[in-house]
């Protein structure tokens, strides 16, 4: 049971490097985020997306973009690296069922430990 | 607009003890509210949940929180702890109104880090 799988693990970029960090899921859910997690300050949504080709701002967008080309993988890129954007990356996903909100609970991935130096 | 406050950033207990950890909400609208585990190095995963009836939920390894409508809580609590609940404990809300796909995002709070010494 793959569930949500997140890669890299870790990356160390330089300032103004991009990266593309990855997720994919299994669970065939409609509903895709990703959170950013620093120390002290819990999660903050970054993006989500409520199905293939539709996206939408989280509450800290600026720096980053996303893509939902199909059900499976939304891609997080980030253009041009800056030390503010040293974090711990979390993609979830849930079910997004019409009418049963109540079901959709968030699967979480194991995390991208991100640092920008 | 929501907002989730844990009001204890960190919480050690000795191993055996009871413990209980504290979070408050606010917001204009009803909410379905949350206790997300997160393990060293691992992702979150759901702990428990409150979404109607009862106001008091269990999850299956002995944790339990109560929703307070008129304190707006949502404490967790349990009564004995093991070395292996050390962990950060997050609690969400999401709003219940079933009006489009924003109404699908979680507002956490900062989190609290529960460590059991022996």
């Amino acid at each position: 049971n793959a569930g949500v799988t997140q890669t890299p693990k870790f990356r160390i970029l330089k300032i103004g490097q991009s990266m593309t960090l990855q997720c994919a899921q299994d669970m065939n859910h409609n509903y895709m985020y990703w959170y950013r997690q620093d120390p002290g300050m819990g999660l903050k949504l970054i993006y989500y997306s409520v199905g293939a080709g539709i996206t939408d701002k989280g509450e800290v967008p600026n720096g980053y973009n996303v893509s939902r080309s199909t059900t499976e993988d939304f891609p997080l890129r980030l253009e041009l690296a800056a030390p503010s954007q040293t974090s711990v990356y979390f993609c979830a996903s849930s079910p997004g069922l019409a009418g049963e909100l109540a079901k959709n609970i968030q699967y979480f991935g194991a995390g991208t430990r991100l640092s920008v130096l | 607009a929501q907002s989730v406050t844990q009001l204890d950033s960190q919480v050690p207990v000795f191993e055996e003890a009871p413990v209980e950890l504290r979070c408050n909400y606010s917001s204009s609208v009803s909410v379905y509210l949350f206790w997300y585990v997160q393990y060293p190095n691992q992702g979150l995963q759901l702990l428990l949940k409150y979404l109607s009836g009862s106001t008091l939920v269990k999850s299956i390894n002995g944790f339990e929180a109560e929703f307070n409508k008129s304190q707006t809580s949502f404490h967790l609590r349990k009564p004995s702890v093991h070395i292996s609940d050390t962990a950060e404990y997050f609690c969400a809300a999401q709003d219940r109104r079933n009006s489009g796909g924003s109404n699908y995002k979680l507002t956490f709070g900062k989190g609290t880090l529960l460590t059991v010494n022996p």
